[in-house]
């Protein structure tokens, strides 16, 4: 198993640009979701999902969107980006909320 | 008010101490607690789930207080490889809450 994949590594955008992260698991888990980690606040949750076609919204939504329209694969999409939105971003995935969840290796972005 | 607090260190320990962490969460109502280490500029991984009775494994022992709402981790006989970052995981509902993180550097 690839367990959890995200591509790509790295991205550098200009304000404005959109972009979508690519993040699909092999394990057929259920719940996924989608983090950013920022120094000194953590990881934060962005979206989440807990099954096909089904998505919601975590603790910082706001310019991003994302889609579930298959068990493997959860993409997030930035609309415009902002320096703001320069972070690290996680995607995980787990077999439902009671269970661990497994990481991705992480996309770090920046924004200018 | 966060969803969980965790003393964000640094815990700068000699090699073999015993060092612990805490982390107090504020929903009475969450259900799965976890413990995950993260080294610089990597995911986090899983280090243990966190039971009510408490579990151990190996130098590792997790213990949870849902009457005052805390969870901790106590690592004995500190190795250099332990040397990371220690999040404590909180489940609600459907979504999890991370602490910021605890730095620990364990020094020979």
């Amino acid at each position: 198993n690839a367990g959890v994949t995200q591509t790509p590594k790295f991205q550098v955008l200009k304000t404005g640009q959109s972009m979508t992260l690519q993040c699909a698991q092999d394990m057929n888990h259920e719940y996924m979701s989608w983090y950013r980690q920022d120094p000194g606040m953590g990881l934060r949750l962005i979206h989440y999902s807990v099954g096909a076609g089904i998505t919601d919204q975590g603790e910082v939504p706001n310019g991003y969107n994302v889609s579930r329209s298959t068990t493997e694969d959860f993409p997030l999409r930035l609309l415009s980006a902002a320096p703001s939105q320069t972070s690290v971003y996680f995607c995980a995935s787990s077999p439902d909320t009671t269970y661990e969840q497994y990481f991705g290796p992480g996309t770090r972005l920046t924004v200018t | 008010r966060k969803e969980v607090e965790q003393d964000p260190g640094p815990f700068n320990v000699p090699e073999g101490a015993t060092v612990a962490f805490n982390c107090t969460y504020s929903n009475s109502a969450s259900q799965s607690f976890f413990w995950y280490r993260q080294d610089c500029r990597k995911e986090p991984k899983l280090l243990m789930s966190v039971y009510s009775s408490g579990n151990e494994d190996g130098r590792f022992t997790a213990q949870l207080n849902r009457a005052s709402q805390y969870i901790s981790l106590l690592i004995r006989d500190s190795k250099l490889s332990d040397s990371a970052t220690y999040l404590c995981v909180v489940n609600t509902g459907n979504q999890f809450y991370f602490g910021t993180g605890t730095s620990l550097t364990v020094i020979p």
